[in-house]
């Protein structure tokens, strides 16, 4: 069955480094990606998406990269502060034009090392 | 701004109980989900809704039903708690249409459920 998981469960980043969390995903019919965060006792929040007709896609200080061949997704945070420390889920779907349903990621957690 | 709110942050439940735990959006979307939140097993569907009255399974229905009788509302229901529903539950909703985030789900802050 379709699955989508993280190579890294953990990662830990030196404040003021940039830091990449990945996704690998199996469906290859999926067309819409998500990389939400979650910060403790909250729920997920929306950070950047990217559609399968796009390589990259930029937002303030993230980047989400999207290979369709090898079917891996990442994100990239520039210069970490202490806030960006959380879980990091991808969210897959294929467009159903109604009634879309997200797969999630187990989560990273990462870690901004002071 | 969208904003999803659940009735409660923290419950505890007894066996046996019946519960309810509440969500209300008010960005008039269409579609509203229930996920749990456990451990290693990141989110797992339970249940979602595409329009009042309407409800679909999610990939662990189980022990669970859902309500949706207003569109802004979308109500979780564990007939008869059991521990194993002690967990992480949250709510979602989405816009249904063509406009730039209708996949994009947005979160409450969760509701975390202890159940003895």
């Amino acid at each position: 069955g379709e699955s989508v998981g993280l190579h890294l469960p953990t990662l830990s980043v030196q404040e003021g480094d940039n830091s990449i969390i990945n996704c690998a995903y199996s469906n290859s019919a999926s067309d819409y990606f998500i990389w939400y965060k979650q910060e403790s006792g909250k729920g997920p929040q929306f950070i950047i998406d990217i559609r399968s007709n796009m390589d990259k896609r930029q937002g303030q200080r993230v980047t989400v990269l999207l290979n369709k061949t090898v079917k891996h997704l990442s994100l990239q945070i520039a210069a970490t502060q202490p806030g960006d420390s959380a879980v990091y889920f991808c969210a897959e779907t294929v467009r159903n034009f109604g009634n879309e349903k997200l797969t999630f990621g187990t989560g990273t957690r990462l870690t901004i090392i002071p | 701004d969208v904003k999803v709110t659940q009735s409660s942050r923290y419950l505890v439940k007894r066996t046996g109980e019946k519960v309810f735990l509440e969500c209300v959006q008010d960005m008039d979307h269409e579609n509203m989900f229930w996920y749990r939140q456990d451990p290693g097993l990141g989110l797992r569907l339970i249940y979602f809704s595409y329009d009042v009255k309407m409800k679909e399974k999610g990939d662990i229905p189980e022990g669970y039903s859902v309500s949706r009788e207003k569109k802004e509302r979308f109500s979780l229901i564990l007939e008869s708690a059991s521990t194993n529903q002690t967990s992480m539950y949250l709510c979602a909703s989405s816009p249904l249409g063509q406009g730039a985030d209708w996949e994009t789900q947005y979160f409450g802050p969760g509701t975390r459920l202890l159940v003895l």
